[in-house]
C-alpha cells in the first residue's frame, strides 16, 4: 500500500524492556520524523532523517535509539523502556522539495 | 525558544456558522506554518501550508491567514459541518529542516 505506515498500532511493554516502532514510507521522501503526543504537551519532535544513513536530535531525544539504513525505513527503538515514554507516537515524512509533512497513523505505546 | 499557544482550547459551534481558530508563536522567525486536523484516534492530515512570504492560503471552505510581524494565524472554516469536528493543530517550522514545534490543538464540535 501506497503512504506511510506504522507498526505495530498498540503496544503494552514492561519497564526495562528495548521495544522497537517501525515506520515504513512508499514516496521515498528524503526527510523523516519522529514524534510523541502527550496530553498537555502536544506533540514533539523525537528524532528526525535527512536522508538515509543521516539521523539527528530533536526536542526529546533521550532513551531513544533511532537508525535509518534504507530511505524508506525510520525505525524508532526504546533501549530500556520507562513510564514517562508511554506515549502516542507519530512517523511523518516529506519530499525534499517540499515542507508539507505528511503524518502515520500512529502507534499507541504503554509502558507498565 | 519558540513557543506555540492555541486559543480556545475547545470550541462547540452550531452547523452552518463560520468560524475561526487562532495560533500565536512568539518568534517571528519561521520558514512557514502548517495547520493539521486530527480526529480521535487517528494521525494527522495536513489541511494548509503558507510560506512566510504569503499572508494567506485558501482550500475550499478553509482559508489559512499568517501575520508573522505579530505572530498570528487563523484558520477560517466557512459554513461548519459535524463533519469538521475534529482537533485543529497549527505547527510552525523555524528552520530549513522543517522542524515543526506544535501548539496544543483547539477541539472542535460542529453539533448537528
Amino acid at each position: 500500500d501506497a503512504g506511510i505506515t506504522q507498526s505495530p498500532r498498540y503496544k503494552i511493554t514492561e519497564t526495562g524492556r528495548q521495544v522497537t516502532l517501525m515506520c515504513h514510507q512508499t514516496w521515498s521522501h528524503s526527510y523523516m520524523f519522529w514524534y510523541r503526543q502527550d496530553l498537555g504537551h502536544g506533540l514533539r519532535l523525537i528524532y528526525y532523517s535527512a536522508a538515509a544513513d543521516i539521523t539527528d536530535k530533536g526536542e526529546v531525544p533521550d532513551g531513544y535509539v533511532v537508525s535509518r539504513s534504507k530511505t524508506e525505513n525510520f525505525p524508532l527503538t526504546l533501549e530500556s523502556a520507562t513510564r514517562s515514554q508511554t506515549s502516542v507516537y507519530f512517523c511523518a515524512s516529506r519530499h525534499r522539495g517540499s515542507y508539507e509533512q505528511y503524518f502515520g497513523p500512529g502507534t499507541r505505546l504503554t509502558v507498565t | 525558544k519558540q513557543e506555540v499557544t492555541q486559543i480556545p482550547a475547545a470550541l462547540s459551534v452550531p452547523e452552518g456558522e463560520n468560524l475561526v481558530l487562532n495560533c500565536s508563536f512568539t518568534d517571528s522567525a519561521i520558514y512557514n506554518l502548517q495547520w493539521f486536523r486530527q480526529d480521535p484516534g487517528k494521525g494527522l492530515t495536513s489541511l494548509l501550508l503558507i510560506q512566510s512570504s504569503q499572508r494567506e492560503q485558501t482550500s475550499g471552505r478553509l482559508n489559512a491567514s499568517l501575520d508573522k510581524s505579530s505572530g498570528r494565524s487563523t484558520l477560517y472554516i466557512a459554513a461548519s459541518q459535524p463533519g469538521d469536528s475534529a482537533t485543529y493543530l497549527c505547527a510552525v517550522n523555524g528552520g530549513a529542516t522543517n522542524k515543526l514545534i506544535f501548539g496544543t490543538g483547539t477541539l472542535l464540535a460542529v453539533q448537528p
